[in-house]
């Protein structure tokens, strides 16, 4: 199946704003949806984004979900230290029926 | 509110066999489809298997498959995963999860806990 790339890490200072990417090179990507979920260390996974770019409940507008095409990008603003986690997007793979995790980007606030 | 919480998780030898239960709560079991997900330690996320509302569809990722198998009991409103043969490298903490869609499947929402599973 395909691979989503995410960049292994990020880091911006308390404040600013950040933005991560997810990317794939299948064209079921480029035309499907995506979610995103952080997870905090020691914790469960929890969704943040579904559909591209529908905030999940619980979460502030300060996250916020965009795609196009074959990439999608979480950014968040307004940074906090509860921020820092794991992110991870993913997909369904409507051509084998599968769903597709990319490889987690962490975030640090400085 | 929406829960789900694992249990069946242990200590077990390679070949051996075990099952992981999934019980939900705070939302109509029926109508939605349940995820398995797992996570190596120290590593991401792995997608593991589908079943969907209505037990009509079951899809599994080419590392499980043949070996894991999932079923559903809307008497219970539990989510089961059965785990043959396993190995050293389905060591990982287990994570069942609701589907984010009513009525297809799509991709997870709610979250349990997670369950550990080690191989040795």
């Amino acid at each position: 199946h395909f691979e989503l790339t995410q960049p292994p890490s990020v880091s911006a200072a308390p404040g600013q704003k950040v933005a991560i990417s997810c990317s794939g090179s299948d064209s079921t990507f480029a035309s499907g949806s995506v979610s995103w979920y952080q997870q905090v260390p020691g914790a469960a996974p929890k969704l943040i984004i579904f559909d591209n770019n529908k905030r999940a409940s619980g979460f502030p507008a300060r996250f916020s979900g965009s795609k196009s095409g074959p990439s999608a990008s979480l950014a968040i603003s307004g940074l906090q230290t509860g921020d820092e986690a794991d992110y991870y997007c993913a997909t369904w793979d409507s051509r084998l029926n599968l769903v597709v995790f990319g490889g987690g980007t962490l975030l640090t606030v400085l | 509110q929406v829960q789900l919480v694992e249990s069946g998780g242990r200590v077990v030898k390679p070949g051996r066999s075990l099952r992981l239960s999934c019980v939900t709560s705070g939302f109509s079991f029926a109508n939605y489809a349940i995820h398995w997900i797992r996570q190596a330690p120290g590593k991401g996320l792995e997608w593991v298997a589908v079943m969907s509302y209505d037990e009509t569809e079951a899809y599994y990722a080419d590392s499980v498959k043949g070996r894991f198998t999932t079923s559903r009991d809307s008497a219970l409103d539990t989510s089961f995963l059965q785990m043959n043969n396993l190995r050293v490298e389905d060591t990982a903490t287990y994570y069942c999860a609701r589907d984010t869609t009513f009525g297809v499947i799509s991709l997870p929402n709610y979250w349990g806990r997670g369950i550990p599973v080690t191989v040795s």
